[in-house]
């Protein structure tokens, strides 16, 4: 079976701010690993992802994840948040059985 | 063209009705995928079909009913549902069906159902 779990289910951070969300999974095989993000009243974009190689990954609008095979993490970083980085994130594992998701992170920046 | 599109983004019905909703992708992707989302809370998986053949069906109530008529498209269609049935229906395509390695699922914007 395979599972992720994320740390927290809110977070508040003024703007200017460091993030780090933290994501777990549970998985024996070799793992594709994503980071969602749902702004309020919209769909799913894809912020970046990891399938192999080099295990720190860049991805949109400023944000980055280090990929830890022995601690089986892949948090998510932005070195300073925004206003319009308040938004719902997703970590989700993509392993033999499809795309498993975490319950998702409720980060609210206040200007 | 790496978009996948859905048809219609808001369906509002009632119990009694029965309605579709489609989406379609032109990446040349071969597994697709159905997914409902309730506020605040991660997408399901419902249904995915690899290679134009449903290959999950995770449990859904029959009155949701999936179709694949060729490997582009995909509808759910719908029949007597609950009002607990509200929610954001997601599609998603990918180059390749489970198993595979480097299987990123491209989402499309979703229909918001809202069932009286």
């Amino acid at each position: 079976a395979q599972s992720v779990s994320q740390h927290n289910h809110h977070v508040i951070l003024s703007e200017a701010a460091s993030l780090e969300l933290g994501c777990n999974y549970s998985y024996g095989g070799t793992v594709n690993l994503f980071w969602y993000v749902q702004y309020p009243g919209q769909h799913l974009q894809l912020l970046l992802k990891y399938f192999s190689g080099d295990p720190l990954v860049k991805g949109i609008k400023g944000f980055e994840a280090e990929f830890i095979k022995s601690k089986f993490s892949f948090n998510l970083r932005k070195p300073s948040v925004q206003w319009s980085d308040t938004a719902e994130y997703f970590c989700a594992l993509s392993g033999y059985s499809t795309l498993t998701f975490g319950k998702g992170t409720m980060l609210l920046v206040s200007p | 063209d790496t978009e996948v599109t859905q048809t219609p983004k808001h369906l509002v019905m009632g119990m009694t009705n029965k309605k579709s909703l489609k989406c379609e992708q032109h990446m040349g992707h071969r597994a697709m995928y159905w997914y409902k989302q309730k506020a605040k809370k991660p997408p399901e998986l419902m249904f995915v079909y690899s290679y134009e053949k449903l290959s999950i069906n995770e449990s859904v109530p029959s009155r949701f009913s999936p179709e694949c008529p060729n490997s582009s498209l995909l509808n759910l269609h719908l029949h007597a549902l609950q009002p607990e049935d509200s929610a954001l229906y997601l599609c998603a395509s990918s180059q390749r069906g489970r198993g595979r390695d480097n299987n990123e699922q491209f989402f499309g914007p979703g229909t918001r159902l809202t069932v009286l």
